[in-house]
């Protein structure tokens, strides 16, 4: 069963940069079907796509984000990270790593969501 | 950017009803749509995919039906278990968007 975990600063001071890490167990990263990808929920809102990996190492990020993020992935590490930089009040959310079908897109594993909160 | 808009935000509805959630894309995505469960603290659940494909395990009272720009998730008789809020999602040239969301609410 592919599980999926984030793990991370749950607290990151404003102007900073938050760095989160996404181990896959289970099941290949090196997949060539799945794209892998970071979604996020601030509190009691709905959800937004940040950006997405291929194992190649191709990106492709949410354009309202685009100059703020990196995604990153290490194949032999069975990992994906996400860097979001300079970060405020309006990024405190849940975020979500996630597994995407290449060809229709749909998000079919989820890991459990880590709260980061952007506070000083 | 392919903007999704829900409705309604809100629902309420009773144990047994019929309920249709709608889903409108800005441009045609024809028929590269998810839906999705939530509960609170809980992450999302792939409900369909490919517009009206049943996800494995998913009970057959959820359905969807659509293409282009206009698409609804059909709940068939309400059960206690499917009080949630829920999303769609598009996917056209490797970027996503989400609804905003519907919360199904016991009437």
């Amino acid at each position: 069963q592919l599980q999926l975990q984030e793990s991370g600063p749950g607290l990151v001071k404003p102007s900073e940069t938050l760095s989160l890490t996404c181990t896959v167990s289970g099941g290949s990263i090196s997949s060539s079907s799945y794209y892998w990808g970071w979604i996020r929920q601030p509190p009691g809102k709905g959800l937004e796509w940040i950006g997405s990996i291929y194992y190649s190492g191709s990106t492709y990020y949410n354009p309202s984000l685009k100059s703020r993020v990196t995604i990153s992935v290490d194949t032999s590490k069975n990992q994906f990270s996400l860097k979001l930089s300079s970060v405020t009040a309006a990024d405190t959310a849940v975020y979500y790593c996630a597994r995407l079908d290449t060809i229709f897109g749909e998000i079919d594993y989820w890991g459990q969501g880590t709260l980061v909160t952007v506070s000083s | 950017d392919i903007q999704m808009t829900q409705s309604p935000s809100t629902l309420s509805a009773s144990v047994g009803d019929r309920v249709t959630i709608t889903c409108r894309a800005s441009q045609s995505i024809s028929s590269w749509l998810a839906w999705y469960q939530q509960k609170p603290g809980k992450a999302p659940k792939l409900l369909i995919y490919k517009a009206s494909s049943l996800e494995s395990g998913v009970p057959s009272r959820f359905s969807g039906s659509g293409s282009g720009t206009e698409f609804t998730l059909t709940i068939s008789s309400l059960q206690p278990d499917d009080f949630a809020t829920y999303y769609c999602q598009q996917y056209n040239s490797y970027s996503l968007t989400f609804g905003g969301g519907t919360k199904v609410e016991i009437k």
